[in-house]
């Protein structure tokens, strides 16, 4: 059964560092979405991405934070200068089809650690 | 902005029980409602995806029904096993299929 996969599973970065999260969304998948998680919180929306572009992010997303879909099958995101805080279970998601009728898909997650 | 919630935040069951996980949004203006579990640890697992205008759906144990006038969904586990033991999430989402989740129910089912 397709599945969305995401590396690395356990990154551990220094403050101030870059880090990209990588992730294989499901193939025919059109729609890519980035949530994280910090330890012991609700699950929050981070970004939604469509044809090359964000479709909406939230405000959490700020200037530190970018997506791209480097080629026909990776979505990633990286976090310019990472900070303590940024310490979360980051998710990426997909789904075939837009209009918010349609089931995401997770992946198994990428735990950032912050020292 | 929309508000999710999930009663209880936690369950404890013996083994063979019915059960109720309660889900309630405040926004009624939703897409469509999703149901997942995760497991300590690990990623989301979807479990039941209900379109804004679908009242309810099925897969094996599980039901979930959506009242989307009342803002309230619940999922219904019928004859819990311990395998069922995991934290249950409910998620709603409206434009651009932005997720809100709920801080889960955690389960535990004893043997």
């Amino acid at each position: 059964e397709p599945e969305v996969t995401q590396t690395p599973s356990h990154q551990v970065t220094q403050m101030g560092q870059e880090v990209i999260l990588r992730c294989v969304p499901i193939s025919n998948h059109l729609y890519f979405y980035w949530y994280r998680q910090i330890l012991g919180q609700k699950v929050e929306f981070l970004v939604s991405f469509y044809n090359n572009e964000i479709s909406e992010k939230s405000e959490i997303f700020d200037d530190q934070f970018s997506v791209e879909r480097p080629d026909g099958s990776n979505f990633t995101l990286k976090i310019r200068s990472t900070k303590l805080e940024d310490s979360a279970m980051y998710f990426c998601a997909s789904s075939d089809s837009g209009g918010g009728s349609n089931e995401q898909f997770f992946g198994p997650g990428t735990r950032l650690t912050v020292l | 902005k929309q508000e999710v919630t999930q009663i209880p935040a936690a369950l404890s069951v013996p083994e063979g029980e019915n059960l109720v996980l309660n889900c309630s949004f405040t926004d009624s203006a939703i897409y469509n409602l999703q149901w997942f579990r995760q497991d300590p640890g690990k990623g989301l697992t979807s479990l039941l995806l209900i379109q804004s205008s679908q009242r309810e759906q099925t897969s094996g144990r599980l039901n979930a029904s959506l009242d989307k006038s009342s803002g309230r969904s619940t999922l219904y586990i019928a004859a819990s096993q311990p395998g069922d033991s995991a934290t249950y999430l409910c998620a709603v989402s409206g434009n651009f299929n932005k997720f809100y989740f709920g801080s889960g129910t955690k389960l535990n089912v004893k043997p």
